[in-house]
């Protein structure tokens, strides 16, 4: 139990259009969903947190208006990053987190969104 | 405030023997504390979790970890090291309530040579 899924797994884009991640949680319930992007050797680093129904706290330096997150179910989150440039290419993990799913304070991961942007 | 110190990026060891990879955290209260293991392009895997219950854990492929609150410490062991080892190694440290960021250390390349 306690799978997140992520569709696509990768995608290429060009510079100046937008692309929309989804993150599933695919046998629970997730009151709380996060998004990450990991940098290549680098560690992840929180974007922001959503909790459904409401709008997403994002972490300080990330712009809200470029990476758009909708948390609309207790079982899908989306993050739209809009108006892409190449430097926004990088891995986009998500996370999900279900006090009922064995310890509340464990976050179940999706398995990664490659985005290159070209 | 909580963070994660990983004390080494990089860690080499032969192939059969030991690994050892250490972590260290600060939290004003009861942390939760996680190690995730990433292979390349790949996402992240559970490897074993602390939350309160046991100081020794024990985690999958032969890992294990013990917390040490007098040290801060989380550090993760392994007897005899496989190739298949060869990853990313993240020390995660979270809060108490079901709403807390977890905060990612970051993070240690494991090589193992054969």
């Amino acid at each position: 139990g306690a799978v997140v899924s992520q569709h696509p797994s990768w995608v290429i884009c060009k510079s100046g259009t937008s692309v929309k991640i989804e993150c599933r949680s695919l046998d629970f319930q997730a009151t709380t969903m996060f998004w990450y992007r990991q940098f290549p050797k680098q560690s992840l680093m929180l974007m922001a947190t959503s909790n459904e129904g409401s709008k997403a706290t994002y972490e300080q330096g990330v712009e809200k208006d470029k990476f758009l997150i909708n948390h609309a179910s207790l079982t899908l989150s989306t993050l739209t990053v809009t108006s892409a440039h190449p430097e926004d290419s990088s891995f986009y993990i998500c996370s999900a987190k279900a006090p009922e799913q064995g310890s509340p304070y464990e976050q179940y991961f999706g398995p990664g969104t490659r985005l290159t942007v070209t | 405030a909580q963070s994660v110190t990983q004390l080494d990026s990089h860690v080499s060891v032969s192939e059969g023997t030991p690994v050892l990879l250490r972590c260290n955290y600060s939290s004003s209260y009861s942390p939760s504390l996680f190690w995730y293991v990433q292979h390349p392009n790949k996402g992240l895997q559970l490897l074993l979790k602390y939350t309160s219950a046991a100081t020794l854990v024990k985690g999958i492929n032969g890992f294990e970890a013990e917390f040490k609150k007098s040290e801060t410490s989380f550090h993760l062991t392994k007897p005899s090291a496989h190739m298949s080892d060869a990853a990313e190694y993240f020390c995660v440290v979270s809060g108490d309530t079901s709403y807390d960021k977890v905060i990612f250390g970051p993070g240690t390349s494991l090589s193992v040579i054969p």
